[in-house]
């Protein structure tokens, strides 16, 4: 069964530390992986997009790495602000065709 | 650019009433999917159009949902008769196309329906 695992389920870090979020999968067939931004009440932001090929992206201070072979991606959060506070979902797509299948999230409490 | 446009935000209803959703994508993007987001849990695909064709609706109960695009622009999502456990948030999304390896989906802000 295609399943996408993410830990922790929530976590609380003061503001300037780092933080890194693991999300692993058996999704097959892989096609890419990606980790999406959700504030309270709003819908997902596409964070990074990573395809089989690739194995580290960055955006900002946010870094995801792939490791297909274990099938791992983790989200590292550099210098963390209070506007980090919100849900980070691993979405992972199956084949070529675009499903999504996404995880149940990391919930991130960024405290001054 | 605007955004995906989603009405109503919030739906308060009774069980076995019936509710509607809306959802106008971003111009010009040929795929619309709607998700079911219950609390705590990532979002799960219940339909997915190219323009006005269905794509993909294998995880929609069709017994009491319905989804619609017509016209390959706007959507909308029926629930009828709604149950306690379709409370969630609903979500639209849209891409430019489908079968791109890293097409991007674009969400709306979701409808979060509750039913009593």
């Amino acid at each position: 069964k295609n399943q996408v695992e993410q830990s922790p389920q929530s976590l609380i870090i003061l503001e300037g530390k780092n933080c890194t979020l693991q999300c692993n999968y058996t999704v097959s067939p892989f096609s890419n992986l990606r980790w999406y931004k959700q504030d309270t009440g709003r819908g997902p932001v596409s964070l990074t997009i990573m395809t089989f090929s690739e194995n580290t992206k960055s955006n900002g201070r946010y870094t995801a790495t792939l490791d297909a072979d274990t099938k791992q991606s983790s989200l590292h959060i550099t210098a963390s602000q209070l506007s980090d506070s919100a849900s980070y979902i691993c979405v992972v797509s199956e084949g070529g065709y675009n499903k999504l299948i996404f995880g149940a999230g990391t919930r991130l409490a960024v405290h001054p | 650019e605007a955004g995906v446009a989603q009405s109503p935000r919030y739906k308060i209803i009774e069980k076995r009433q019936s509710v509607a959703f809306w959802c106008n994508p971003i111009s010009g993007h040929a795929t619309l999917y709607w998700y079911q987001q219950i609390l705590g849990q990532g979002p799960k695909l219940l339909i997915q159009f190219q323009n006005n064709g269905v794509v993909d609706d294998s995880q929609l109960p069709k017994d009491r949902f319905s989804a619609e695009r017509l016209k390959g622009v706007d959507s909308t999502l029926k629930i009828q008769p709604a149950k306690l456990e379709d409370s969630a948030v609903y979500l639209c999304a849209s891409s430019l196309s489908v079968g791109g390896r890293t097409d991007t989906q674009y969400f709306g802000p979701g409808t979060r329906l509750t039913v009593l």
